[in-house]
């Protein structure tokens, strides 16, 4: 059964600080992704990466840093908190052989900055 | 440019009735379409995708969708739902044609099931 797990599973942060999302996957996926959910719209790609030591941008990575320090994990980091950052984060992974991949997600991680 | 659109928020049926998801996405070929389904304080996971051929495409627990290119729609449908069906779901799109593999997300359909 393919695996991604994300930790934590909730956190509270302050406007300004310092924030990082980790994402673990036990799947053997080449392709890792950081999606963000806000309440009533779709999920939306901030970075992705498809080899360790490599990342790249989706459609929204403005005030958000990645990280792939192996092909297991990945992580999300949010510099300077912001309240607009606000919402669910997911981690998922596929082993990308064409481009109609399943994608497998975590559970997901509920961000909240006040 | 390419989108998805499902244009009902919500959704309430009662156990036991039919159901529709409806999908409509946007895209100057012909796309990969997916559905994914969101449980409770759970990642999404995916119901059925539809590459080529068949239009109607199965999916598990015994979800089905039908592709139209005419209509530009990849609707969602189940015979008979059951309680456990409530949930979240969500239609995809990937722009194949181009060699992307991103995936472009409807905003989600919530589904409820009365027992």
């Amino acid at each position: 059964e393919a695996a991604v797990t994300q930790s934590p599973r909730s956190k509270v942060a302050v406007t300004g600080g310092k924030v990082t999302l980790s994402c673990h996957q036990t799947n053997n996926h080449d392709y890792m992704y950081w999606y963000r959910q806000d309440t009533g719209h779709g999920l939306r790609l901030i970075h992705y990466s498809y080899v360790a030591d490599s990342t790249e941008k989706g459609d929204i990575p403005d005030g958000y840093k990645a990280s792939r320090p192996s092909q297991e994990n990945f992580s999300l980091i949010l510099e300077l908190a912001s309240l607009s950052q606000t919402a669910v984060y997911f981690c998922a992974s596929s082993d990308f052989k064409s481009s109609a991949e399943t994608l497998y997600f975590g559970s997901g991680t509920r961000l909240t900055v006040l | 440019a390419q989108s998805v659109t499902q244009p009902d928020a919500r959704v309430t049926v009662s156990e036991g009735a039919s159901l529709q998801l409806r999908c409509k996405y946007s895209y100057s070929a012909t796309p990969y379409l997916f559905w994914y389904v969101q449980y409770p304080r759970q990642g999404l996971q995916l119901l059925l995708k539809y590459y080529s051929g068949d239009p109607v495409v199965q999916g598990v627990n015994s979800f089905e969708a039908e592709f139209s290119k005419s209509n530009s729609s990849f609707h969602l449908q189940k015979a008979s739902v059951h309680w456990s069906d409530s949930a979240v779901y969500f239609c995809a799109l990937s722009p194949a044609s181009s060699g992307s593999w991103q995936l472009i997300f409807g905003s989600g359909t919530q589904l409820t099931v009365m027992p």
